[in-house]
């Protein structure tokens, strides 16, 4: 199984600031990757698919970048909507999602 | 507007069996793949499986083969997944999500039902 790691677990930022989320993959994913933001008590948002591609509907401010086994999501201008847990899922090989990034307000 | 709507939550005794249901509209239910995940409390996103709205093949996580049976009714647009022999680790949220096979994701999401497995 390839597993998913992602860091930090916890992050906190500023309304404004660029964050950054990594994803770690145990072994090649060849940019099948996709990211999603979980609010609370809520399901799971689809942001970004195959590593870059947004999700129609997703504000501009989300990026992702990667290759191989290193992936990055991007939030380029923090908002105080996008405080939630962020989750990585690659398809490569059947699906797994890592263990997700919870994005808090300082 | 593309909708899944999921079954209430459970509450049920170990060793018991539950099914979910996940009744859709908005779109071809034939034409997609519906998946099935599980999420315990504050913990990460298991996908438990898929099955194809238009002929009801079947694609499980390992994990979860003899756990969970997911099956569709396309006359009703819904997707139904059994759970079988129930014990406190199967406690969690469970979401049905659409899957577009182009993208590999998950563009809707059930709300999500609660079960609950306590004598």
């Amino acid at each position: 199984d390839i597993q998913m790691t992602q860091s930090p677990s916890l992050l906190s930022a500023s309304v404004g600031d660029r964050v950054t989320l990594s994803c770690k993959a145990s072994q090649n994913i060849y940019k099948y990757l996709n990211w999603y933001q979980q609010k609370l008590g809520e399901a799971p948002k689809l942001l970004i698919y195959y590593t870059n591609s947004l999700q129609t509907g997703i504000p501009s401010r989300f990026s992702g970048s990667g290759s191989g086994t290193d992936y990055t999501l991007t939030i380029s201008s923090l908002q105080p909507e996008d405080v939630a847990t962020y989750f990585c899922q690659q398809y490569n090989s059947w699906n797994t999602f890592g263990a997700g990034t919870k994005l808090e307000l300082k | 507007e593309v909708q899944l709507q999921q079954s209430g939550a459970e509450l049920v005794k170990p060793g018991a069996s539950v099914k979910l249901s996940c009744k859709t509209s908005g779109y071809t239910f034939s034409n997609y793949y519906m998946s099935w995940l599980k999420q315990m409390p504050g913990q990460n996103i298991e996908w438990i499986g898929n099955i194809y709205g238009g002929n009801g093949g079947t694609g499980y996580n390992q994990k979860f083969k003899g756990k969970a049976t997911l099956t569709v009714d396309k006359s009703s647009s819904t997707a139904y997944m059994d759970l079988s022999s129930l014990t406190s680790e199967d406690s969690a949220v469970y979401f049905c999500a659409r899957r577009v096979a182009a993208i590999g994701g998950f563009d809707y999401w059930g709300q999500g039902v609660m079960v609950t497995v306590s004598s």
